[in-house]
């Protein structure tokens, strides 16, 4: 166990909806960060926040967003969904801003568009 | 844009041999470069990880070797087990790119008994 929890485990949607997948920090981390994995491919960064602030963005969908809020945790809304964001989420946290520093997954958020 | 290759995509050792995992990246800037370990339905986990001012470092079964000239850098797993059976990630991080941190597409490792 990580110290990082995710919720929901799993969420299963239709096209064009809208959900929020909430992650929690390991305590005392002030980084957050989150990834995309779909079938059977690699991790792809989506965007990371440093104590309430946007820190570096990746491969983000624009109907793609988060926000680290005051307690730390951090919160993924994926809007207008399409059968392709079917996929596994995963959050990560760190100590601080995150050069060369462990990151330590939670055990991620199966989402699945129908 | 920063990329980061892996090769193999899958590896099939017999237990009790060597396993290597290639990686190469293409940020000169990048000085960080961890490896994962993802089990089937699991979390990534860090198993080994290097910094630019190393050429390498062993932990029990695990070394990592980095030759920052070449811009690539390998995953060695010794003396097999039927546990080391996972997915395997590099990434390379820059300071230069704010913490982001890019990926390998992963290698499939299986061990045969």
């Amino acid at each position: 166990d990580s110290g990082v929890t995710q919720t929901p485990k799993h969420l299963i949607t239709a096209t064009g909806q809208r959900v929020t997948l909430r992650c929690s920090p390991r305590s005392g981390d002030l980084s957050v960060y989150w990834y995309q994995q779909s079938l059977d491919q690699g991790l792809q960064f989506l965007i990371q926040y440093y104590n309430g602030e946007e820190r570096a963005k990746g491969n983000i969908l624009e109907r793609f967003s988060a926000q680290q809020f005051p307690d730390l945790h951090s919160e993924l809304n994926l809007s207008s969904l399409e059968l392709g964001d079917s996929a596994l989420y995963f959050c990560a946290s760190s100590v601080a801003r995150g050069i060369q520093e462990t990151q330590y997954f939670g055990p991620g958020t199966r989402l699945l568009v129908l | 844009g920063e990329n980061v290759e892996q090769h193999p995509s899958t590896l099939s050792v017999q237990e009790g041999d060597s396993a290597v995992i290639k990686c190469t990246y293409s940020d000169s800037a990048s000085n960080y470069f961890p490896w994962y370990k993802q089990e089937l339905g699991k979390r990534p986990q860090l198993i080994i990880d290097i910094r630019s001012n190393v050429g390498e470092k062993k932990d029990q079964r695990i070394a990592v070797t980095l030759n920052k000239t070449a811009k690539h850098f390998s995953l060695h797993i010794t003396e097999t087990q039927p546990e080391d059976s996972a997915v395997y990630f590099c990434a390379a991080q820059s300071y230069s790119s704010a913490s982001k941190i890019i990926f390998g597409s992963g290698t499939r490792l299986s061990i045969r008994p």
